[in-house]
This record gives structure tokens, sequence and C-alpha cells, in this order.
């Protein structure tokens, strides 16, 4: 199974908007509004930041948004801060035929 | 609290084996199906394996199948990962997780397999 495309990287200004997005195929992210996102900062465990396309765990900041359109799911952090930089990771459910999920290749965010 | 602490790591010569465990505590173990993610260094999140809450359904990745095993004792909140065959591709920090709604809300703090003679 292949990963999901993320951009390698992304840059904002504090308090600007940025979007990394996902994008598999039809027979992932296409098919099942069951994207998540997690955060990684270096040395550390990922953290979960939204699942099911747009839903966000207790205790995650309303500053991180997820949507979804076709075979591609984005992730939006507005109001950038110095703490959002890190590695941002896309997963997907794929189905139970094969292995049934399958992570992007990941975005790191440069806060400038 | 939720907690997964990782153990069995280290250090491995290429075409041996390890057996990872992770202990389970402050959710009802036997509910939730469980994983091993892993991440090579300077790498991106793989996922290893997956095992339903009572064992029924068993995922391997491509690059671990027919090598690694994963169990879990409900009894004991532990999952486990026995890797035999052991590849300097496979040198990476695994992480136990737990799935809940399609999606890993919790995780353990990694446990550093290097293989490498």
């Amino acid at each position: 199974q292949s990963a999901l495309t993320q951009p390698a990287s992304v840059s904002g200004s504090p308090g600007q908007s940025i979007t990394i997005s996902c994008t598999g195929t039809s027979s992932d992210v296409g098919s099942y509004n069951l994207v998540s996102w997690y955060q990684q900062h270096p040395g550390k465990a990922p953290k979960l930041m939204i699942y099911e396309v747009s839903k966000r765990p207790s205790g995650v900041s309303n500053r991180f948004s997820g949507s979804k359109s076709g075979n591609t799911a984005s992730l939006t952090i507005s109001g950038l801060q110095a703490e959002d930089e890190a590695d941002y990771y896309c997963c997907s459910y794929a189905g139970s035929s094969t292995f049934p999920y399958v992570f992007g290749t990941g975005t790191k965010v440069t806060v400038l | 609290e939720v907690q997964l602490v990782e153990s069995g790591g280290g250090l491995v010569k290429p075409g041996g084996s390890l057996r990872l465990s992770c202990a389970a505590s402050g959710f009802t173990f036997s509910s939730y199906s469980m994983n091993w993610v892993r991440q090579a260094p300077g790498k991106g999140l793989e996922w290893v394996s997956s095992i339903s809450s009572s064992s029924s359904y068993i995922y391997y990745a491509d690059s671990v199948k027919g090598r690694f095993t994963i169990s879990r004792d409900n009894a004991k909140n532990s999952l486990y990962l026995q890797m035999n065959s052991l590849r300097a591709e496979d040198t990476a920090v695994y992480y136990c997780a737990s799935l809940f709604r399609y999606s890993i809300f919790y995780w353990g703090q990694g446990t550093l397999v290097t293989v490498s003679s």
C-alpha cells in the first residue's frame, strides 16, 4: 500500500494560517471519512490532533481543523504559534481487504 | 490516566530475534484494537501490525509479513510483537498504540530497536 502524499514542508509566520494537504486514492481517503492527523515534536511520540476528518479530541486547540474533498484531506492551523512547529502526519483507513491503515509521508511545519 | 509502556528494545544482530512488550493501563484493554507503529531514524511513521480486541483479526505490513508476529494477552493487559529474521531496515523506534474510532488516541513512549552487526 502506498503512503498518502503530503508536502515535505510548509511554513508560516506567527498568527498566519497554513494548510497541509494529504492526497490518497479512491481506495482510502476518497472512500472513508476516517482520516486522522498527528502532530509530532522531535523526540516525542505522536499526538492525535484530528480524527474522522474534522473532529478534535478533548484538549486539542480549536486552531486546528480538518476537512476533506474527494481523495484529498487537509489540516488547517490558524493563528500559527511557535509551539505548532512540528511534523504532521495524516492517516487514513483503507478497508480491511489488505492492510487497513496508511500514513502520509509527513510534513514539517516551520514557524518563521 | 491511559498509559502504554513499551519494553524489550535493544541492539540485535541481523538475522536475530527480539520480543517487544507493551503494558497497558487506565482503560479497558480487552475492548480495543492494538497496534505497533514504527519510525526509522529521520523517517516517517509506518504502521507495522494491528490486532483486534479478541485477536480475531490480525494484519501485517508487507515489509514485516512472515517475520513478525503480533499477539495480546487481555488477562495481562499486554501487547507483544515477536520479531524474527531482523534486518537493518527494521531499525526504528517502535510505538505501541491503541485504536479508537479508527484513530490512534493513545501512544506509548516508544522503544528503540537497532539491528546492526
